[in-house]
């Protein structure tokens, strides 16, 4: 089987900084892809991770401990548009698809 | 300049029917996918192409049938429609199947009354 589990809901304050964590459970690991989905929008990609350690783009930065099963994304100076739902996505070796995680939805407080 | 485009936006609909999505990239990309987000937000891959050719078939009903006229056009059509077939679909395209970046149309939501 395959699952992947994130928290359904993360609130911080605006300024601040969160970290969003993903586990997997898959039967084959290829990468770890995280998206962002605004309501009402389509999602957009952020970062993907295939190797350990930590990837910067920006105010976002995701991290892969494929040991672990376990990657995050980490987001810095939050603004008020970072609110929006945030999906880590599996990629399996044997496939070609991208199995997603049930998001997490990020609230940014003034 | 929309990358990945989708029609209709909004597709309200009587149990029964049958009704069509069409989507568009002008990336350049090989790949296309259909994806369809419920209600609780859930993101599932139903079909992919590459260069035209079906390659991830998920368990879906086959009242659901992609047609991909060419690498550039991924349509959808959905048979004898019901409730449980309400939610967002989406269609994606990524350069390629090695590429993890998906590019993602607007979405359609359908509705099923």
């Amino acid at each position: 089987g395959q699952s992947l589990e994130q928290p359904s809901e993360v609130t911080a304050v605006e300024g601040a900084i969160v970290q969003i964590n993903c586990t997997y459970q898959t039967s084959g690991f290829y990468g770890l892809s995280w998206y962002q989905q605004h309501d009402g929008g389509a999602p957009t990609f952020l970062s993907y991770n295939a190797l350990d350690g930590l990837e910067e783009t920006g105010r976002f930065s995701s991290f892969l401990s494929r040991s672990d099963s376990y990657g995050y994304l980490l987001l810095q100076e939050l603004q008020m548009k970072d609110s929006a739902s945030y999906f880590c996505a599996v990629r399996r070796d044997s496939s070609y698809k991208l199995i997603f995680g049930s998001g997490t939805r990020l609230l940014v407080r003034p | 300049d929309t990358a990945v485009s989708q029609t209709p936006k909004y597709l309200v609909t009587q149990m029964g029917n049958d009704k069509s999505i069409k989507c568009e990239q002008n990336l350049g990309h090989d790949t296309m996918y259909w994806y369809k987000q419920d209600s609780k937000k859930f993101l599932k891959i139903m079909f992919s192409y590459n260069n035209k050719e079906l390659i991830i078939n998920e368990t879906v009903p086959n009242r659901f049938s992609p047609k991909s006229p060419d690498k550039a056009h991924l349509n959808l059509h959905i048979n004898s429609l019901e409730l449980g077939d309400s939610a967002v679909y989406f269609c994606a395209s990524s350069q390629s199947t090695d590429n993890y970046e998906q590019y993602f149309g607007p979405g359609t939501r359908l509705t099923v009354t």
